[in-house]
């Protein structure tokens, strides 16, 4: 059964036209996270949330943007996205709560811009 | 600056034979170490997870071993599968202002050839 769920599992969008990238989780999750991860590269945060408060890593470009309607998605919103924004986008989720530390990872979106 | 390094880079063997892939971090205050594999085009799945008084973990044909003092880890794959063809990627968690983050490596890519 998926417990982490991204869509669309690949996404193509024009240079500067605005997109949104999904998450959902059916683990009931404190934690979630986003990911942006280039070939063979390492995953880099982005920002995450412990339930409604959100936290933006320090390098994260002001052109990507979260929201968190509830506990179950999450969303990536790149207002204008650049040819280096060309990714894969991977949502992962952690309990909280002291009840554990391991990410659980989506299978992610592959972002093309053209 | 908290890193982990991985080696090899890649890594082609022959279905059967076993491989060692090797983790270096300098990553302070550290609070555990995780190897997970991530397969192409899919979000990563953890292996093992070994806390700073674990010195080795196994789960399958996959051993992880950990040397606090001169921060390595090692992750031994015995027997080798095709379908262990993979990015193994270490991860450190450093406590960082009263919540864990993730110190990503850049993965070892492996490849199985029958």
């Amino acid at each position: 059964d998926a417990m982490v769920i991204q869509n669309p599992r690949y996404q193509v969008t024009q240079f500067g036209k605005p997109v949104t990238l999904s998450c959902s989780q059916t683990l009931n999750h404190n934690v979630m996270y986003w990911y942006q991860q280039k070939s063979s590269q390492a995953p880099k945060l982005l920002f995450h949330y412990y339930d409604k408060d959100f936290n933006n890593e320090a390098d994260t470009p002001d052109n990507f943007q979260s929201r968190r309607p509830n506990t179950s998605f999450c969303f990536l919103d790149i207002r204008s996205p650049g040819l280096g924004d060309a990714a894969m986008y991977l949502c992962a989720t952690r309990p909280g709560g002291g009840r554990g530390e391991t990410q659980y990872f989506g299978p992610g979106t592959r972002l093309l811009v053209l | 600056k908290n890193q982990v390094e991985q080696s090899p880079q890649s890594l082609i063997i022959l279905e059967g034979k076993n491989c060692t892939l090797q983790c270096n971090y300098t990553v302070s205050p550290f609070s555990n170490l995780r190897w997970y594999k991530q397969d192409t085009g899919r979000g990563p799945v953890s292996l093992t997870i070994m806390t700073f008084s674990e010195n080795t973990k196994s789960n399958g044909r996959y051993t992880a071993t950990l040397d606090a003092d001169t921060k390595q880890s090692s992750l031994h794959i015995t027997a080798s599968q095709l379908s262990d063809s993979a990015s193994y990627i270490c991860v450190v968690s450093a406590q960082s202002g009263g919540y864990n983050k993730l110190i990503f490596g850049a993965g070892t890519r492996l490849a199985v050839h029958p």
